[in-house]
C-alpha cells in the first residue's frame, strides 16, 4: 500500500539554525500538507500546497518557513532561524485531489529538537 | 474556542469490550469529519470517515455515529484488542479553506488491560 515517506525521523539543530524537513507524498496524490504536533498537544495545520504554490497556510506559517517541491517527488519544510518553540512533530500529509471531504494520509512524522 | 475537542482525555477497558471515544465539534458548517489513530511515535493514521449528509457509518470493527444536532461525533471499536491502544483524534474540514485543512481535537488515550 503507497504510504507518506519523512526523513530524517529525528533532528537535533541549535537555535538559530535552519532545518528542512523532507517528505515524499503518495505518488498520485496533487495536494501535500504540513501539519505540526508539539509535544502532549494536538496536530496543528501549517500549510497546504498545490501545483507549486501554497494553497493556504495557518498562523503559525509565517516567514520563518518556506515549502518547496523541487523536483517530482520531494516535498521539503524549510524552517529558518530555529527557535526553541519549533521543538514539535512535523507531519506530512498529502490527499488525491484535495476538496474538503477527502482523506489525508499522514507520514510518520520528523521530531524536531530544537538546543 | 477550539473547533474540535474531547470529553474524555483517557479511556480504559478490557480486552473484548466495546469502546465509545466522543468528540464535540462547533463548526456547524464543517461537513467532512475523520477519526485518526496515533500510536506513539508515528503519524496520524487514517481510521474512518463520514460525510455530513450521512449519521453512520461502519468499518471494519469500527463505527462512527455522527449528530448534527448537537454536533457529536463518536467513534466505537468493538471487541477492543490491545492492538487498539493509541491516541484517538477527531478531525474535521475547515470548511471554508479551499483545500481542506483539517482541524484536529485533542486527542483520546485509548489503554486496552489483557
Amino acid at each position: 500500500e503507497p504510504e507518506v515517506t519523512q526523513t530524517p525521523s529525528h533532528q537535533v539543530t541549535q537555535m538559530g539554525q535552519e532545518v528542512i524537513l523532507r517528505c515524499v507524498p503518495i505518488s498520485n496524490h496533487l495536494y501535500f500538507y504540513w501539519y505540526r504536533q508539539i509535544l502532549g498537544q494536538k496536530v496543528e495545520f501549517l500549510v497546504s500546497f498545490y501545483n507549486n504554490e501554497i494553497s493556504e497556510k495557518s498562523e503559525i506559517f509565517d516567514d520563518q518557513f518556506s515549502v518547496e517541491r523541487p523536483d517530482g517527488s520531494n516535498f521539503t519544510l524549510k524552517i529558518r532561524s530555529t527557535k526553541l518553540e519549533d521543538s514539535a512533530m512535523y507531519f506530512c500529509a498529502s490527499s488525491e485531489i484535495g476538496t474538503s471531504a477527502e482523506t489525508q494520509y499522514f507520514g510518520p512524522g520528523t521530531r524536531l529538537l530544537v538546543l | 474556542g477550539e473547533s474540535v475537542g474531547l470529553h474524555l482525555p483517557t479511556l480504559s477497558v478490557q480486552e473484548g469490550d466495546n469502546s465509545i471515544i466522543n468528540c464535540a465539534y462547533s463548526n456547524s458548517a464543517s461537513d467532512y469529519f475523520i477519526w485518526y489513530k496515533q500510536e506513539s511515535g508515528k503519524g496520524p493514521q487514517f481510521i474512518i470517515d463520514i460525510r455530513s449528509n450521512m449519521d453512520k457509518r461502519q468499518g471494519q470493527r469500527v463505527t462512527v455515529l455522527l449528530n448534527k444536532t448537537v454536533k457529536h461525533l463518536s467513534l466505537q471499536i468493538a471487541a477492543t484488542q490491545p492492538g487498539d491502544s493509541a491516541v484517538y483524534f477527531c478531525a474535521e474540514n475547515n470548511y471554508g479553506g479551499s483545500q481542506g485543512n483539517l482541524i484536529f481535537g485533542k486527542g483520546t488515550k485509548l489503554s486496552v488491560k489483557p
